[in-house]
């Protein structure tokens, strides 16, 4: 099985400014992926980014980019230039790379609560 | 194209009703799921449909809830008997069939349930 752990549960930051939500996770599994949602108050989850565990290369996707490291399972998320439009839960979630059923469902943390100051 | 609708938006029962909450995939997503965010917790799995193979029930928390997929295109979710703590929102997402992570499952804007 796999956990999710978002210590977090609240963060804010200064419009423009940089802020990085943390997030550990536990996976008896070799191949994995691990993602960032986003999750405005439309209760729409958005795929942030994404990383493949196999993959020593860092995720980017514009402002966004993730710390991956591997031995330490932990995969924290890094905005940069923090926009108003960012304000939003974050989930951190993890999925099998090989399932025997084949669902690949997501387990996702409890989330951080960003809030952007203008 | 359209994404993944859920209706209703949000649905009121009183504990002891059935509920059924609809999910309407995006075209051609053969993989649907069904999931729980109660309030404060991140997103449970409850259940996966992929094409015409049996369905993955295990994330179900009870015997009083239960889906289908007809058609292999919409699904219904149905809670018997609710409960109080049934309260939840209850989120979709579909995806293309394949390995996992290469095909982003797309979510729904879910379903507020309220158990009075």
């Amino acid at each position: 099985a796999q956990t999710v752990t978002q210590s977090q549960p609240e963060m804010s930051v200064q419009e423009a400014e940089t802020v990085t939500l943390s997030c550990t996770y536990d996976t008896s599994e070799s191949d994995y992926y691990l993602f960032w949602y986003k999750q405005p108050p439309s209760r729409q989850m958005i795929l942030v980014i994404r990383q493949e565990a196999y993959k020593q290369q860092n995720a980017t996707e514009n402002r966004f980019s993730v710390n991956f490291q591997k031995a330490a399972k932990s995969f924290s998320l890094k905005i940069s230039d923090s926009q108003l439009g960012d304000a939003a839960m974050y989930f951190c979630a993890s999925q099998n790379a090989y399932s025997g059923a084949g669902s690949y469902q997501l387990t996702f943390g409890k989330g951080t609560k960003l809030s952007v100051i203008p | 194209g359209a994404g993944v609708s859920q209706s209703p938006s949000n649905k009121v029962t009183e504990k002891g009703k059935d509920v059924e909450l609809r999910c309407d995939p995006i075209s051609g997503h053969t993989a649907l799921y069904w999931y729980r965010q109660s309030l404060g917790q991140g997103l449970e799995f409850l259940i996966y449909f992929q094409g015409n193979s049996a369905p993955d029930k295990s994330g179900l928390p009870s015997d009083r809830f239960s889906a289908e997929r007809t058609g292999g295109s919409v699904s219904t979710l149905t809670i018997q008997r609710t409960q109080q703590e049934d309260s939840a929102v209850y989120l979709c997402a579909s995806r293309l069939p394949g390995l996992a992570g290469t095909n982003e499952q797309f979510f729904g804007p879910g379903t507020r349930l309220t158990v009075l």
